[in-house]
């Protein structure tokens, strides 16, 4: 069955530090992946998204991982920023417009 | 930058009451979707619909919930009868766009007392 899931509930860095946060996920059809912030009070927002056919994006001060053969998929922010804390969440889907499948979050809190 | 509404941005309602919460897709959107959170928890999918049908629910979408796109603008969550256990934030999700990506709005925030 699907399942995306994060190996870290909270994360605390420095400000001006870099931030890497994981994800594993067992769908071997998994076809693309995203990473959503969430803020509090606030819905998913749309940071960075990859297929399965790449291994990295890069996007404005993220970078996206994808390692097939461990299931394994990264964030990457730099220089973190107070701006960034907030609740992260990998996703997946099976392609197209289908449902997304969230893992359950990891919370960035960044020490000024 | 368009975006994805709903109203309201909070509703209190009793067990065993019918509510409807209520979303605005962004407008040249074709897909709609209906996710929810319940506090401290991950976002789960409620429901998926294109065409005016749904094309895909989940377990948690059983037979008190609905959903419909009355007009053109407006997509719709109904609870019928409503239970302690649908308190949660239901976040409404549009796509359609040459990307996947579905864009999400800012929820509503349902408590059942």
């Amino acid at each position: 069955g699907e399942s995306v899931g994060l190996h870290l509930p909270t994360l605390s860095v420095q400000e001006g530090d870099n931030s890497i946060i994981n994800c594993a996920y067992s769908n071997s059809a998994s076809d693309y992946f995203i990473w959503y912030k969430q803020e509090s009070g606030k819905g998913p927002q749309f940071i960075i998204d990859i297929r399965s056919n790449m291994d990295k994006r890069q996007g404005q001060r993220v970078t996206v991982l994808l390692n097939k053969t461990v299931k394994h998929l990264s964030l990457q922010i730099a220089a973190t920023q107070p701006g960034d804390s907030a609740v992260y969440f990998c996703a997946e889907n099976s392609g197209g417009y289908q449902k997304v499948t969230f893992g359950t979050g990891t919370k960035l809190q960044v020490i000024p | 930058e368009p975006e994805v509404t709903q109203t309201p941005s909070h509703q209190v309602t009793q067990m065993g009451q019918e509510v409807i919460l209520r979303c605005v897709p962004i407008s040249n959107h074709l897909y709609f979707y209906w996710y929810r959170q319940i506090l401290g928890q991950k976002v789960e999918f409620l429901v998926s619909f294109y065409n005016n049908e749904i094309s895909e629910k989940s377990e948690i979408f059983d037979d008190q919930f609905s959903v419909e796109r009355p007009d053109g603008s407006n997509f719709t969550l109904k609870i019928r009868s409503t239970k302690l256990e649908d308190s949660a934030m239901y976040f409404c999700a549009s796509s359609g766009g040459p990307s996947y990506e579905q864009y999400f709005g800012p929820g509503t925030r349902l408590t059942v007392t």
